[in-house]
């Protein structure tokens, strides 16, 4: 088990759905992140929210939008993705958004496959 | 465009064996070095971090850094079979920035 929490660990969606990656993790951190992990690749960061303010990864496509409802959560809404979306995604939360001493730990993941 | 280097493996190590996994980085004014574990399938699992010049040791974990060097490596004593797998560096640049290596494949021979 870790302690950050991802739902749902699977989610199968075609290009025109709408869904949501939920992500919450209960250790008091301040910044979460979203990477998107290819098989064999290691995980590309694509968001980072700390302190209200978020940081995203230019290459990231606009039908990608996170949400922070608060300090513990952060959300990934998805919307007309394609193919090549498919991947693990996975989140992580450090103590705080000065990652020169603070590592990152991870969730389990969310495997997305787009039909 | 700031580049973290590993061999991408596959690593054979005899069981009992010492494995050395090395990873160089490109950007001087990196701050903070962190070795993942990755089983096929699962996320990422930090196992050690280091800051400063020299070694940190964790049990059968031993991390080194050298900044003048740009290198860091991770050694693993007494190898065991459940330490096959994909072991991912990771550089916190100048910038705050995260930036993972490709992965070495290490795979502890019974």
């Amino acid at each position: 088990d870790t302690e950050v929490t991802q739902t749902p660990k699977h989610l199968v969606m075609g290009m025109t759905n709408k869904k949501s990656l939920k992500c919450e993790q209960h250790m008091g951190h301040r910044a979460m992140y979203w990477y998107k992990q290819k098989a064999k690749k290691p995980p590309e960061l694509m968001f980072v929210y700390s302190y209200e303010k978020l940081s995203i990864n230019e290459s990231v496509p606009s039908r990608f939008s996170p949400e922070c409802p608060n300090s513990s959560l952060l959300n990934l809404h998805l919307h007309a993705l394609q193919p090549e979306d498919s991947a693990l995604y996975l989140c992580a939360s450090s103590q705080d958004w000065d990652t020169a001493n603070q590592p990152q730990h991870f969730g389990d993941g969310t495997r997305l496959s787009i039909l | 465009q700031k580049e973290v280097e590993q061999n991408s493996g596959p690593l054979s190590v005899p069981e009992g064996a010492i494995a050395s996994l090395n990873c160089t980085y490109s950007d001087r004014g990196s701050q903070s070095f962190f070795w993942y574990r990755q089983y096929s399938g699962k996320s990422p699992e930090l196992i050690m971090f280091i800051y400063s010049n020299g070694d940190k040791e964790d049990g059968r974990f031993t991390a080194q850094l050298n900044k003048a060097s740009q290198y860091v490596s991770l050694l693993i004593r007494d190898s065991q079979p459940s330490d096959s797998a994909t072991y991912l560096c990771a550089v916190c640049s100048r910038d705050d920035k995260i930036i993972f290596g490709k992965g070495t494949r290490l795979h502890i021979l019974p």
